[in-house]
């Protein structure tokens, strides 16, 4: 079946570091990849996504490109800031409208 | 942005009760709902699928009589935990679909009920 793994946290990086939270998927036919982000108390919102290999998806400073080959989808920032520290899910869909999402990674970024 | 209301955020409730749930779209109307359940340090497992005006789509192992799903708008759906025991209790989060730019779904958040069964 459909799975995705991302790794685990927390994530401990002092502001201005540089970010990566690895992802990898198993799925079958050509999943559409996703990262979404939960902020204390909020609920999740789309951070970024990529349709189809190679495709590299970014928003705010956060990228991941659909790496097929490896069948990864790896976050990564350049500089990351405190207001990032929140939790970060990998997922993937596989056509029509369900999302399987890995176990989430707590990233803590302290000033 | 599209915004998804989920109340109540966090119920405690003594074993043999139930419980309802509500998920709205606030300003937009949604195709489809989802309802999910998070444990600790685990994933969102999707439990169910519904569309309005039409019964819920269960995944395998959800009972469905446990965990009764009403769509009664474009803007409401509700989970009613019945008879609620111990394990039970977890994080249940909605999520309301709707059609983004270029014919592509994006599914929207609510922030999540804690539900903790005495």
């Amino acid at each position: 079946g459909n799975s995705v793994t991302q790794m685990e946290g927390p994530v401990t990086l002092s502001e201005e570091a540089f970010l990566t939270i690895n992802c990898t998927y198993t799925a079958t036919g050509y999943p559409s990849l996703f990262w979404y982000v939960q902020y204390p108390g909020e609920g999740l919102q789309l951070l970024l996504k990529a349709t189809k290999a190679d495709d590299k998806g970014s928003n705010k400073g956060f990228e991941a490109t659909y790496r097929k080959e490896t069948t990864s989808f790896h976050l990564e920032k350049g500089s990351v800031q405190v207001s990032d520290s929140a939790v970060y899910f990998c997922a993937l869909s596989t056509g029509g409208n369900k999302l399987v999402f890995g176990a989430g990674t707590i990233l803590r970024v302290k000033s | 942005g599209a915004v998804v209301s989920q109340h109540p955020s966090r119920v405690i409730c003594k074993s043999g009760t139930s419980v309802k749930i509500e998920c709205r779209s606030l300003d937009f109307q949604a195709t489809t709902m989802f309802w999910y359940r998070q444990f600790p340090k685990q994933s969102l497992m999707l439990m169910a699928t519904s569309n309005e005006g039409s019964k819920a789509t269960y995944e395998q192992g959800v009972e469905k009589d446990k965990f009764l799903i009403n769509h009664a708008s474009l803007t409401l759906s509700t989970l009613t935990v019945t008879s609620a025991h111990p394990e039970d209790s977890s994080f249940y989060i909605c999520s309301a679909d709707t059609l983004a730019g270029a014919g592509e779904n994006i599914q929207y958040f609510g922030a999540g009920t804690r539900l903790s069964v005495l």
